[in-house]
Parts: C-alpha cells; sequence; structure tokens
C-alpha cells in the first residue's frame, strides 16, 4: 500500500523567504506524484506533478519540486514566496497502470507573514 | 462556468436525516470522485467512479452509498447522517483518455454539518 507522509502540518514564514515544504512517500511500486494547493475556503488545484523524466519539476506560481527516488521524497520548494502563497499543501501519490486513486498526505499550512 | 460544481455549497442537518450531495462536471470526464477533508487528516477517497457502470468503494465508504445516473453527474449519499460525518465534502473528475492520467480537478467543496 502506498502513503505519503507530509512532515509538517504547519510552516509560518516571513514574505519573500524562500519555503520548503516536505513530502516522503512509500511504495512498493513506481509512482507518480503531485503537489496540490488549497486556497482558503477552495477545492484544491493541482501545482505540479512528476509522471517520469525529469526529476526536477516545475509548477505554477514560482514553485518546484524535486523527485528523489533514492529519499523517496517529492519536497515542495520556492524561492521567494508571497502573502498570496497562504494556502494548505498537499502531497499526493498514485501508480501508473494500477487503480490511479491518488493517497494523500495530511497537508501543510503555509503561512506567509508581511 | 467551474468546470465541477457541488450543491449544496453549505448543510446543515440533524442525525438519523438522509442527506445527498451532488456533483456534476463539464469537463467530460469519464472518472469521477467522492472524498471527505477533516481537520488535520488530508483528504480521504469515500468511492470513486471509472465509469457509469463501474463504481468502487474507497478508503472510508462505510456509511455512505453513491449514484453515477450520467457520465458528468456522480452523488453521494449519506442514509441516516451523524455527527461524525460532519465534515468537508470534494467531487473530483480525472480524465485517463489523455495517457497523462490521475491530475484531478476539484469541485469547490459541500460543507456538511451533522448535529
Amino acid at each position: 500500500a502506498q502513503s505519503v507522509t507530509q512532515l509538517d502540518s504547519q510552516v509560518p514564514v516571513f514574505e519573500e523567504a524562500p519555503v520548503e515544504l516536505r513530502c516522503n512517500y512509500s511504495s512498493s511500486v513506481s509512482v507518480y506524484l503531485f503537489w496540490y494547493v488549497q486556497y482558503p475556503n477552495q477545492g484544491l488545484q493541482l501545482l505540479l506533478k512528476y509522471l517520469s523524466g525529469s526529476t526536477l519539476v516545475k509548477g505554477i506560481n514560482g514553485f518546484e519540486a524535486e523527485f528523489n527516488k533514492s529519499q523517496t521524497s517529492f519536497h515542495l520548494r520556492k524561492p521567494s514566496v508571497h502573502i498570496s502563497d497562504t494556502a494548505e499543501y498537499f502531497c499526493a501519490v498514485s501508480s501508473p497502470g494500477g487503480s490511479e486513486k491518488l493517497v494523500f498526505g495530511k497537508g501543510t499550512k503555509l503561512t506567509v507573514n508581511p | 462556468d467551474a468546470d465541477v460544481t457541488q450543491t449544496p455549497r453549505n448543510r446543515i442537518t440533524k442525525t438519523g436525516k438522509r442527506i445527498m450531495l451532488e456533483c456534476s462536471q463539464t469537463k467530460g470526464h469519464d472518472r469521477m470522485y467522492w472524498y471527505r477533508q477533516d481537520p488535520g487528516l488530508g483528504l480521504r477517497l469515500i468511492y470513486y467512479s471509472f465509469d457509469v457502470k463501474d463504481i468502487n468503494k474507497g478508503e472510508i465508504s462505510d456509511g455512505y452509498s453513491v449514484s453515477r445516473q450520467a457520465q458528468a453527474k456522480f452523488s453521494l449519499s449519506l442514509e441516516s447522517a451523524i455527527p461524525n460525518q460532519t465534515a468537508l465534502y470534494f467531487c473530483a473528475t480525472s480524465d485517463a483518455g489523455t495517457g497523462v492520467t490521475d491530475t484531478q480537478y476539484f469541485g469547490p467543496g459541500t460543507r456538511l454539518t451533522v448535529l
């Protein structure tokens, strides 16, 4: 069975500071990896995804993530955050060719302070 | 117009009542999903449907049922609501036909409170 661990439930940062949101996964097969963002009072939307190929994935709003197979990690980074990045971020995993269900982590609440 | 819509957006009900949450999509996707979100627990899959005749239980299906009335419509029912079903419910869709699978598109959510 697959699982996702988001190591930090809350991450406070100041505006224009860099941020890293950590995600580790557990799977016995190859994986697809995703980061979704949920802005206050909204549904989730896809930030970026890793399916195959380059391990550095760039997404929307200046976010990027790096797939590290040896460390089973898919950490999300942004070099300089804005107030508008305040949201909850979810890491998710699925397997190609399998049931194609997404398994989500518990989320990391990013708060960007002025 | 939103591609994935959910009705109602908010609902307060009493223990024992039957509740239906509805989801409609205009994306033309075959696959639809129902999740619930609880603070600190992330999203958990309740049911999913890969087409009108293919419905599957997810991680936490007990106490819930679903109906896929058409490709575009997927309803979630609570036959007899209980307080621990108070949560935020999301519908999502995905398209497995393009070869780039598993990007899911979420509706805005339904906040359900069971008193």
